[in-house]
């Protein structure tokens, strides 16, 4: 157990709609980061939160977008699903603004069908 | 932009046996981090072993080890003794002034 939560475990939903993904870091981490990984592209980093502010965007799409809260936990929000969208979402958290070591959560798996 | 290769989708090993997991990597940087993670059939994202590229000394976790080779851009990872749940994806993963960038993965089996 990294000490990283995710919820929900599982999402299923239909095309064109939309839903959040929420993230708790472990306790005293205050960088948040979200990876997709797909079959097709791998695991690619999307966005990366540091202490409330963003700090860097990777492949994130224009209809996803994230925050982090002054509790620290954060959400992905993704929009107008697509098929495509169907991945296993991760959030890591670290303790330095840079996080040279990441601890990864569990993941979201979301199919949009 | 850095990039992360691992040039062996599969491969399988005997119990008890040593395998050697390959990855190369390309960056212009000096400073970064190298990375091994496991991704066994639970899905979750787990930390096998680190190297700082500062380090000349290989990075060894009990029975997994790295043979870093900096002017190579080479970082494989090694495991010894291999036990049944080694069985797992691999990737490899480099940071330097940019997040985690992964390989593709190793898809490897361990075989009683």
């Amino acid at each position: 157990d990294s000490g990283v939560t995710q919820t929900p475990k599982h999402l299923i939903t239909a095309t064109g709609q939309r839903v959040t993904l929420r993230c708790s870091p472990r306790s005293g981490d205050l960088s948040v980061y979200w990876y997709q990984q797909s079959l097709d592209q791998g695991l690619q980093f999307l966005i990366h939160y540091y202490n409330g502010e963003e700090r860097a965007k990777g492949n994130i799409l224009e209809r996803f977008s994230a925050q982090q809260f002054p509790d620290l936990h954060s959400e992905l929000n993704l929009s107008s699903l697509e098929l495509g969208d169907s991945a296993l979402y991760f959030c890591a958290s670290t303790t330095s603004r840079d996080g040279d070591e990441q601890f990864f959560g569990p993941g979201t798996r979301l199919t949009v069908l | 932009a850095q990039t992360v290769t691992q040039s062996q989708p599969e491969m399988s090993v005997q119990e008890a046996e040593t395998v050697t997991l390959s990855c190369t990597y390309d960056t212009s940087e000096s400073n970064y981090y190298l990375f091994w993670y496991k991704q066994p059939p639970s899905r979750q994202m787990i930390l096998v072993i680190r190297q700082e590229a500062y380090k000349q000394q290989n990075a060894t976790e009990n029975r997994f080890s790295v043979n870093f080779q900096k002017a190579a851009k080479s970082f494989s990872l090694k495991i010894s003794d291999s036990q049944l749940g080694d069985t797992a994806m691999y990737f490899c993963a480099f940071r330097g002034n940019t997040p985690l960038v992964f390989g593709k993965g190793t898809r490897l089996s361990v075989i009683a």
